[in-house]
């Protein structure tokens, strides 16, 4: 089965400095989607790239796709303290929409200040 | 918004007894709801998800199961939890471009 699989699995940054995470996935997806989850918490959406798609941003965030590397990766800029969390990318298989997305293990980001 | 409500947040059980895991979605009806279970420091594994009233999907053959009783209730039980049953538990709501709603989860200790 199809799986995204983050990349490096912890990230350890100084306040202000840039964070790239890496999601690889296997088939032919719908959309990839990114969530942050703080410690002990439910995940929050944080951005979802079609697979016609190749970059999108939001704030701080930007998002590339590449479908024929079969990857993704999650850039977030002059980050912040409050940027401490684990990071998911999520798939779906092409053709079966919003009935089964698969996570990735996760980056779990480290922001010191 | 959709907001999922998710308890209790925290529950610790003996081997052997009985679960029940509740979640309830607003703002919104007709939801694809997942339940999901998450391993100390890693990824999300699928257990179940449910398109509709009394339609269960499972993802994995375990010792839980799921129900659907009313259009924005999951419900996740087990008759007899197993030590391996521990982890995060949560609920979630899929909304189309906007991704999944999650709730806040319920971390489960069997002892």
């Amino acid at each position: 089965s199809q799986q995204g699989e983050e990349d490096p699995q912890a990230l350890s940054i100084q306040e202000g400095e840039n964070a790239t995470m890496n999601c690889s996935y296997k088939t032919s997806i719908n959309n990839l989607q990114w969530y942050r989850q703080n410690s002990g918490r439910g995940l929050v959406h944080l951005i979802l790239i079609r697979s016609n798609e190749r970059e999108k941003h939001s704030g701080r965030l930007r998002v590339t796709l590449d479908t024929s590397k079969k990857s993704s990766s999650l850039l977030i800029t002059a980050s912040r303290a409050a940027d401490t969390a684990s990071y998911f990318c999520a798939t779906d298989a092409a053709g079966n929409y919003g009935q089964n997305f698969v996570f990735g293990p996760g980056t779990r980001l480290s922001v010191l200040p | 918004s959709q907001t999922i409500h998710q308890w209790p947040a925290t529950l610790v059980q003996p081997v052997g007894s009985p679960l029940s895991l509740e979640c309830t979605v607003e703002g919104t009806s007709n939801p694809n709801l997942y339940w999901y279970r998450q391993a100390a420091g890693r990824g999300l594994q699928l257990l179940f998800y449910s398109v509709g009233i009394g339609q269960i999907s499972s993802e994995v053959p375990q010792n839980l199961s799921a129900s659907r009783p009313q259009d924005r209730q999951f419900i996740l039980s087990s008759k007899k939890l197993l030590l391996s049953d521990s982890g995060f538990y949560l609920c979630a709501c899929y909304r189309g471009s906007y991704g999944y709603t999650f709730g806040s989860g319920t971390r489960l200790t069997v002892v």
